[in-house]
């Protein structure tokens, strides 16, 4: 079964901080794997993403890894600001030739002042 | 990247009526939208799948006659839920898929609904 485990499921850190946040999956085979970002009562915006190929890709304070052979992904989140509170979602796309995303449930992450 | 507009943001409707939320791709065609549903803490639960000119896939477990989507032009999709309970309350999401690249699907901002 297809299935995108996040951990942790909360996390709460103080500004300024890193931090990094873990994805494993078991969608085999996948086209891409994507971290979204969701802030409370909005849509996911996405952060990253990778194809199968590629281990890390960044985008300002985040950097996202894979290791396709193991089927984890990080996303670190480096010199965390206030604005970082939110969901923190990983998503697979099997590579079927469909649209249907596989979701984690997400982490939410709080950054406190 | 492409922008996906969702209206309303939020609602509040009686228990038995519709409401209509619409979901427009503002700066490209969306061949495929898709529609999901998101309880607190919880995540996208995708819903169903609009093609323009066809019928909409629905998952399994989804009432297609209660979740009515019409997916009539390139550039905008509509659910509409018809009959509206309590239980129906919940934070529902489009994303569009382009022409030109199938490989992303960018989300709307989400809508609020609460039936009371």
């Amino acid at each position: 079964k297809n299935q995108v485990e996040q951990s942790p499921q909360s996390l709460i850190i103080l500004e300024g901080k890193n931090c990094t946040l873990q994805c494993n999956y078991t969608v085999s085979p996948f086209s891409n794997l994507r971290w979204y970002k969701q802030d409370t009562g909005r849509g996911p915006v996405s952060l990253t993403i990778m194809t199968f190929s590629e281990n890390t890709k960044s985008n300002g304070r985040y950097t996202a890894t894979l290791d396709a052979d193991t089927k984890q992904s990080s996303l670190h989140i480096t010199a965390s600001q206030l604005s970082d509170s939110a969901s923190y979602i990983c998503v697979v796309s099997p590579s079927s030739g469909t649209y249907k995303y596989i979701f984690g449930t997400g982490t939410r992450l709080k950054v406190l002042a | 990247g492409a922008v996906v507009s969702q209206h309303p943001s939020r609602v509040i409707c009686k228990s038995g009526t519709s409401v209509k939320i619409e979901c427009r791709s503002l700066d490209f065609q969306a061949t495929t939208m898709f529609w999901y549903r998101q309880f607190p803490k919880q995540s996208l639960m995708l819903m169903a799948t609009s093609n323009e000119g066809s019928k909409a896939t629905y998952e399994q477990g989804v009432e297609k006659d209660k979740f009515l989507i019409n997916h009539a032009s390139l550039t905008l999709s509509t659910l509409t839920v018809t009959s509206a309970h309590p239980e129906d309350s919940s934070f529902y999401i489009c994303s569009a898929s382009g022409v030109q690249d199938h490989t992303e699907a960018f989300f709307g901002q989400g809508t609020r609904l609460t039936v009371v």
